[in-house]
């Protein structure tokens, strides 16, 4: 049973245009979501996260947007720059009842052409 | 932010044999480190949560004497995979944090392949 869901596997955006990245979740448990970046063969890095008690959270370019009734949440990015091509996870926890554990959806790809 | 260090980044090894991982927490001391595996294409699978000075805890699915976890110390925690067969190849990934909704700061990665 996957709990959190990517399932756009790939997306191709214009340099300077608006990134949106999707994530869908249907544990009602999960309280913070996070999102990573991460290129082949390395580990994820850190991006933005948000808790449960807030919808929006900003930084820089990136804004993470959390639509709880929906069991949703996206990332924005605005605007594109090519390095910003790479595999985008997002990742949700429960922390009092999973111990901090973080579940992965299937990642997706952006592309982003100069 | 917070580093984590994780060592060999690649390893080729032959079908049979056992293969160590090692994750340390650089600046930080972390009483809990996830052990994660990737497969091309797919997402990242929690294998296992390794505490320090206790047991490991596993998911379901991950057999517990094939992937031995031992957390001796609060900056250190290794994965060994027990004869390893080319099914065990994949990309494992440590990761630890600064404490409950902490993020998770991420390993660099050991791409297992076995011949």
């Amino acid at each position: 049973d996957q709990q959190v869901k990517q399932n756009s596997p790939s997306l191709s955006v214009q340099e300077g245009r608006i990134s949106i990245l999707n994530c869908d979740y249907t544990n009602s448990m999960f309280d913070y979501f996070l999102w990573y970046k991460k290129y082949p063969a390395e580990g994820p890095t850190f991006l933005i996260s948000i808790s449960s008690i807030k919808d929006k959270n900003e930084d820089g370019r990136f804004t993470v947007f959390l639509n709880k009734s929906a069991k949703h949440l996206s990332l924005h990015i605005v605007p594109s720059q090519p390095g910003d091509s790479a595999v985008y996870f997002c990742a949700a926890s429960a922390y009092y009842n999973q111990g901090g554990k973080l579940i992965f959806g299937q990642g997706t790809e952006l592309s982003v052409k100069p | 932010g917070a580093v984590v260090s994780q060592h060999p980044s690649r390893v080729i090894c032959k079908s049979g044999t056992s293969v160590k991982i090692e994750c340390r927490s650089l600046d930080f001391q972390a009483t809990t480190m996830f052990w994660y595996r990737q497969f091309p294409k797919q997402s990242l699978m929690l294998m296992a949560t390794s505490n320090e000075g206790s047991k490991a805890t596993y998911e379901q699915g991950v057999e517990k004497d094939k992937f031995l976890i031992n957390h001796a110390s609060l900056t250190l925690s290794t994965l060994t995979v027990t004869s390893a067969h080319p099914e065990d190849s994949s990309f494992y990934i440590c990761s630890a944090s600064l404490g409950p909704y902490e993020k998770l700061f991420f390993g660099s990665g050991t791409q297992l392949s076995v011949l």
